[in-house]
């Protein structure tokens, strides 16, 4: 079964850090470019970054340029996200995500597999 | 801040035919971008529904189509079920500086 799982959410104090992580299994990880996708409470849908399958191609959403950094260990079929400088406008559920679809440059590509999310709350 | 924008809600009757609008802009869906949607039922994580503008992940109802013209698209929803009450939110892809991937503002469906 295809399947991504998040983890190491949690409280956090504005201006702290933290590193959340995803371990996919059933795909072949190196394969697939990978997302993370946030929902502030009782907000829509936020993009956050996104990585191509080889780890060499990284974007963000400028909400969060230069305080986060994406990366993978495809080793472990592992995904993280290092956020640091951290403000209350952070807090959210923080949801993994596969990317499909069949172009090179990424523009149709879509979240396919995702997973249950983890919480991160920015608070003193 | 999104730059797809859908209504906050939309209603019907089971049984009935509902229809989402996701309006962009000449730099997301009026360039040609693909449109995707996604369901997020009540305390779940989205689920993909629509991808590739009309096409449906295995699994997910004919009841469910997409359509993409212009600066827009929508999502239908026929046969309306109590199941399908949910958000729903579509996603593209945008060149201009405001982002990368971009989702709309999202939908809840009611069923009355």
């Amino acid at each position: 079964e295809v399947q991504v799982l998040e983890s190491g959410g949690g409280l956090v104090q504005p201006g702290g850090s933290l590193r959340l992580s995803c371990a996919a299994s059933g795909f072949t990880f190196s394969q697939y470019a990978m997302s993370w996708v946030r929902q502030a409470p009782g907000k829509g849908l936020e993009w956050v970054s996104t990585i191509s399958g080889s780890g060499s191609d990284i974007s963000y959403a400028h909400s969060v340029r230069g305080r986060f950094t994406i990366s993978r260990d495809n080793s472990r079929n592992t995904l993280f996200v290092q956020m640091n400088s951290l403000r209350a406008e952070d807090t959210a559920l923080y949801y993994c995500a596969k990317l499909g679809g069949s172009c090179s440059d990424g523009r149709c590509w879509y979240l396919d597999v995702w997973g249950q999310g983890t919480t991160v709350t920015v608070s003193s | 801040q999104s730059v797809l924008t859908q209504p906050p809600s939309v209603s019907g009757a089971p049984g009935q035919r509902v229809t989402i609008p996701c309006t962009g802009s000449s730099s997301n869906i009026g360039a040609g971008y693909d449109v995707h949607w996604y369901q997020q039922l009540p305390g779940t994580a989205p689920k993909l529904l629509i991808y590739t503008n009309n096409n449906r992940p295995s699994g997910v109802p004919d009841r469910f189509s997409g359509s993409k013209s212009g600066t827009s698209a929508s999502l239908a929803i026929t046969g309306l079920q109590a199941e399908d009450e949910a958000d729903y939110y579509c996603q593209s892809y945008d060149n201009s500086l405001s982002g990368f991937y971009v989702f709309g503002t999202g939908t809840k469906v009611t069923v009355l």
